[in-house]
Parts: C-alpha cells; structure tokens; sequence
C-alpha cells in the first residue's frame, strides 16, 4: 500500500496517564524501527523489531515504556503513567532488503504531549 | 558511549555554492545513513552507505564513507533553495547525528 502510517497523529494525555501508539509499516516490510524525537534533537532510538521478535529495546527509556509486534505487521508503542519529558514525537519506521541495502521508511510521526 | 557528531549544526550558504556537512562517529560500523527532514515533517531517506569508501550522488548531493576514520561527508554542489532542510546522518539506523539545519539563501 502507501506509505507508513502512524495513528493518533496528536495526543494531549495528562500526566499519569497511559497512552498507546500505532504504527502500520509497508506491508512486506521486515525491520520496524521505534525513534522519540524531542524539539530541536535528533531522533533516539527506542526500540527495534524484525518481524515478531523484539530484537532491541535498548532505547526504551524506562519501564513505563513497550513495545510490541505480535503478528509482525502492526506494531504498537505504549507509554505507562506519562511524564512530561515523555512529550515527543514519536517516529516508526519499517525497512527491507531492498536494491542492495536497507532504505528505511518513516512515517509522519505522532505528537504526544502531556499536561 | 556511541557518539555521532555533525558539523556544522547550522549552515547558511548563499545559492549557487557548495559546502560540506561532516558527520564522525565513535565506533567501528560500515553503515552510515543520510536522512533529510523537513521543517514539522518526518525523515526521509537519502543514502546509505554500506562499506568503506562508498560514494553516493543524487541531484546537487553526495555522500561518502571512510570507515577507517569514521567519518561520512554530505557535499552539496550548487545549492537551491528547495534543499533548505535539516540534514542527519546515522550509525546502523540507531544512532543519529545532532543534525545540520541547512538554510539557502536565495
């Protein structure tokens, strides 16, 4: 299909509570990255799967953070007792072997900002 | 502590002339990514670099690779307006550079 799609786009969630984030990558599409990028930064990396399987999570900044794929498409970010420093923007992107090398695919991001 | 430094954080550069962004990184890895991201938007893939002396063009850009002295350059030929953008570089897809905001200056 088209490209990655992440849903919600925009998330004001007050402090303390839980929010989950989606992530469609192209369909066919192996490698499925996590980034949370803060105003102004570079994103960091969070969290990475190949298909199913969870193969760094390195990222995830505490506890309060997960991450699952459990079909190998579709995957979903969750956020436990938000904090303000978890306010980002919140990249997926999906990647395959492709032409010789890995190109990665991004989608538009979700916001989140917590109050 | 992987680290991955670009050079300059902030570019401006009058249309027409070409510059070079740096990118260094601290550890021994033969992928290097570029990425453009524009202004509210997200990332977008503009070259990967697989191994040691890798050379990439597309348009007015072109990146290259040294693994031995982990360093990748993004030399930018003729620059146009449409490039204002900020520019990163990655290690293996997981450890980005601060970014270089690039402005042209018509």
């Amino acid at each position: 299909g088209a490209g990655v799609s992440q849903s919600p786009r925009y998330k004001v969630a007050k402090r303390g509570q839980d929010v989950a984030l989606r992530c469609d990558p192209i369909s066919g599409h192996v490698s499925l990255f996590w980034y949370q990028q803060a105003l102004g930064q570079g994103p960091e990396f969070l969290t990475y799967f190949q298909n199913e399987a969870q193969l760094d999570k390195s990222g995830l900044p505490s506890d309060r953070f997960f991450a699952e794929r459990p079909e190998g498409s579709v995957s979903t970010l969750k956020i436990q007792r938000t904090q303000q420093e978890d306010s980002a923007v919140y990249l997926c992107a999906s990647s395959s072997w492709t032409s010789g090398s890995y190109e990665q695919y991004f989608g538009p991001g979700t916001r989140l900002t917590v109050t | 502590e992987l680290k991955v430094e670009q050079n300059p954080l902030f570019l401006s550069m009058q249309e027409g002339k070409n510059y070079t962004i740096y990118c260094n990184y601290s550890t021994t890895s033969d992928r290097l990514y570029w990425y453009r991201q524009d202004p509210g938007k997200s990332l977008e893939s503009l070259f990967v670099l697989l191994s040691n002396g890798a050379v990439k063009q597309e348009g007015r850009l072109m990146a290259s690779l040294d693994t031995k002295a982990r360093l990748s350059t993004l030399h930018i030929t003729a620059a146009v307006h449409d490039l204002s953008a900020t520019y990163f570089c990655a290690v293996d897809q997981f450890y980005f550079g601060t970014g270089t905001s690039l402005t042209v200056i018509p």
